[in-house]
């Protein structure tokens, strides 16, 4: 099936560990993207990149960096210097080759609790 | 920075109509209006989007004014299924593709 992969769904870290979360899509999609969602909150854009080996900053960039080596995978690493890194974080992709059918498909995200 | 403003919570009768209202006043031409929902500890699912047409599909209705700077999510027969968080979302397809989200609408549905 196409989609897109988020693992692990939960992760424990302990503070002042960097950690890494996993966004894989099969739909050959060149923009991914990187959200942050606090308890009760909308998401927040942290990174995002329109193709490969390029990304762009969101609103809340600091404290976490990425890399998008393959277009299928765009990994986010929530570095030691993140004041509050436990959140839900959802990773999308979408294409703009279509104009008129571009949607965005999100994963099912993976909460990370730093203890 | 998000472009739209929607109300923080609706109630909605099961089996009724639920209308929820966005307001994108800067709006720009070549932006899209975008509805997702989100359901407890998911991803974002897709609802609906639309340029300047109502659109129309299995899920919901898209109601854009003449003007664009507002729009109006229907979800024709409202079940409990339907409680979520609306987002509605401008979004520019072209050049570069921020994404965006506010806040969204807490929507319950009550039985």
């Amino acid at each position: 099936d196409g989609g897109i992969t988020q693992s692990p769904k939960y992760l424990f870290r302990k503070e002042g560990q960097n950690v890494t979360l996993s966004c894989e899509q099969n739909l050959n999609h060149d923009a991914m993207y990187w959200y942050r969602q606090d308890p009760g909150q909308g998401l927040r854009l942290i990174y995002y990149s329109q193709i490969v080996n390029d990304f762009q900053k969101g609103d809340i960039a600091e404290g976490y960096s990425v890399s998008r080596e393959k277009k299928e995978s765009f990994p986010l690493t929530v570095t030691s210097a993140q004041k509050n890194p436990t959140a839900f974080y959802l990773c999308a992709s979408s294409t703009s080759k279509d104009r008129a059918n571009t949607e965005a498909f999100f994963g099912q995200g993976t909460r990370l609790t730093v203890v | 920075d998000a472009k739209t403003t929607q109300p923080t919570s609706m109630d909605c009768a099961e089996g009724r109509a639920a209308n929820l209202p966005c307001n994108h006043s800067t709006i720009s031409g070549n932006e899209y209006v975008y509805w997702y929902r989100q359901i407890h500890s998911q991803g974002p699912q897709y609802i609906i989007h639309g340029l300047k047409n109502n659109e129309t599909n299995e899920m919901a209705s898209l109601i854009i004014t003449e003007d664009r700077k507002s729009s109006t999510l229907i979800l024709p027969h409202a079940t409990l299924r339907d409680t979520a968080v609306y987002y509605c979302i401008v979004w520019i397809i072209q050049g570069a593709q921020k994404l965006v989200f506010g806040q969204g609408t807490r929507l319950t549905i009550n039985p």
